[in-house]
């Protein structure tokens, strides 16, 4: 089984600032990563598909790269509305995995 | 607009079954696409359960699979989660979604099931 580990758990940082969220997997990904945000009582919504592809609506702000085991989403020039929990995850033969979160919060 | 509803008795008792049902309108559950659901205790991260597809393929969590069912209802056009043996490690809030080209992109509101005598 794959595990994902995202990190930082929390990052802290103010409106307009750059924000970088890594996501390191156990084994190389043979398939791609997608990134997920997720705001209190909502539910995930899909980011980043295929490592570095935005999702239909997603703002440019918001970009993915990587491959192999390190994969990345940087916000650049945080919003209001980006302070939220980010997930990475993977999915590969019927089985989807998904990392621990990491909370970008306001300073 | 794909749209999914997920449905269900917000309570369950320990050793009893849950039982959800989620609502697919915008897209057909026959269509090449699998439909899958997750759950998230209050407080955790995201949990995928399983998956299914029209035909009645499925994909299960392994720590999951000795107590899991995903059914589909064509007629109905929505799909259904079952999870037997149920404690309170399995209070959280569960969500249904479409699985699109290996991509979770479509995702019910979640559901609140909370395990308690």
């Amino acid at each position: 089984e794959i595990v994902l580990t995202q990190s930082p758990a929390t990052l802290s940082l103010s409106p307009g600032e750059r924000a970088t969220l890594s996501c390191r997997a156990s084994q190389t990904l043979s398939t791609y990563l997608a990134w997920f945000q997720q705001k209190p009582g909502q539910a995930p919504r899909l980011l980043i598909y295929d490592a570095s592809n935005r999702a239909t609506g997603i703002p440019a702000r918001f970009s993915g790269s990587g491959s192999g085991t390190d994969f990345t989403l940087t916000i650049s020039g945080l919003q209001p509305e980006d302070f939220a929990l980010y997930y990475c995850q993977h999915r590969v033969s019927g089985l989807a995995t998904f990392g621990g979160g990491t909370k970008v919060e306001i300073k | 607009q794909v749209q999914l509803q997920e449905s269900g008795p917000g309570l369950v008792k320990p050793s009893g079954t849950l039982s959800l049902s989620c609502a697919v309108s915008g897209d057909s559950i026959t269509s090449t696409k699998w439909w899958s659901w997750f759950r998230q205790p209050p407080g955790k991260g995201l949990e995928w359960i399983g998956e299914i597809y029209h035909s009645g393929s499925t994909n299960y969590n392994p720590s999951l699979k000795s107590r899991v069912a995903i059914s589909v209802d064509k007629s109905n056009n929505q799909f259904s989660l079952s999870l037997n043996s149920v404690t309170a490690a399995d209070t959280a809030v569960y969500y249904c979604a479409r699985l699109e080209s290996g991509n979770f992109d479509y995702w019910g509101q979640g559901t609140l099931v909370t395990v308690s005598s």
